[in-house]
């Protein structure tokens, strides 16, 4: 149980297009979701907290116009990096909160996105 | 805020010994869990082993379980016969419980992490 998937696993895309990430549980419901950033050899940084049927709260630093997260149902939160560009590469990882039975967050397998 | 510190960059053992990782952690919180995850190659995060702060008694997972002081504020992971699956990058986290979606509930504060290779 408690299984998180992630689509894509890995993205090339040219810079200034927008490129569409999502995340699903699979055999739960999830009324909070998580999205992070991980740089090589670094811990995961927290990008935002992702609420179904509302806006998402963003990390100090984060630009919520470039990273829109939408939480459309209770098993999927998708993250769309606009007008991409190089600096923006980096490995994605979502996480949803099994907040029903044991507060735990399991992650998905990761996104890593290349901008050329 | 909270913070979560691993000592221990960089950790190695011999198949079928046992090692411990070390985590403390500091927060005013009184009602929070603590977790430990290990992240392969593959770069999954997978989830190890969890402690309600509220228990007193150790969390344990087969080979994997920890050491939770809480008046320290420490939260150790010992590995059990280590085997090459055990090869990984661990992070402790720190986990703030909350009701309804007060500030920062539910979120997890993570350690830098401890490179663990297991040699045969």
């Amino acid at each position: 149980g408690a299984v998180v998937s992630q689509h894509p696993s890995w993205v090339i895309c040219k810079s200034g297009t927008s490129v569409k990430i999502e995340c699903r549980s699979l055999d739960f419901q999830a009324t909070t979701m998580f999205w992070y950033r991980q740089f090589p050899k670094q811990s995961l940084m927290l990008m935002a907290t992702s609420n179904e049927g509302s806006k998402a709260t963003y990390e100090q630093g984060v630009e919520k116009d470039k990273f829109l997260i939408n939480h459309a149902s209770l098993t999927l939160s998708t993250l769309t990096v606009t007008s991409a560009h190089p600096e923006d590469s980096s490995f994605y990882i979502c996480s949803a909160l099994d907040g029903g039975l044991s507060d735990t967050q399991y992650f998905g397998p990761g996104t890593r996105l290349t901008v050329l | 805020a909270q913070t979560v510190t691993q000592s221990q960059p960089e950790m190695s053992v011999q198949e079928a010994e046992t090692v411990t990782l070390s985590c403390t952690y500091d927060t005013s919180e009184n009602n929070y869990y603590l977790f430990w995850y290990k992240q392969p190659p593959s770069r999954q995060m997978i989830l190890v082993i969890r402690q309600e702060a509220y228990k007193q008694q150790n969390a344990t997972e087969n080979r994997f379980s920890v050491n939770f002081q809480k008046a320290a504020k420490s939260f150790s992971l010992k590995i059990s016969d280590s085997q090459l699956g055990d090869t990984a990058m661990y992070f402790c986290a720190f986990m703030k419980l909350g009701s309804g979606s007060g500030a920062g509930s539910y979120q997890l504060t993570f350690g830098k992490g401890t490179k663990l290779s297991v040699i045969p």
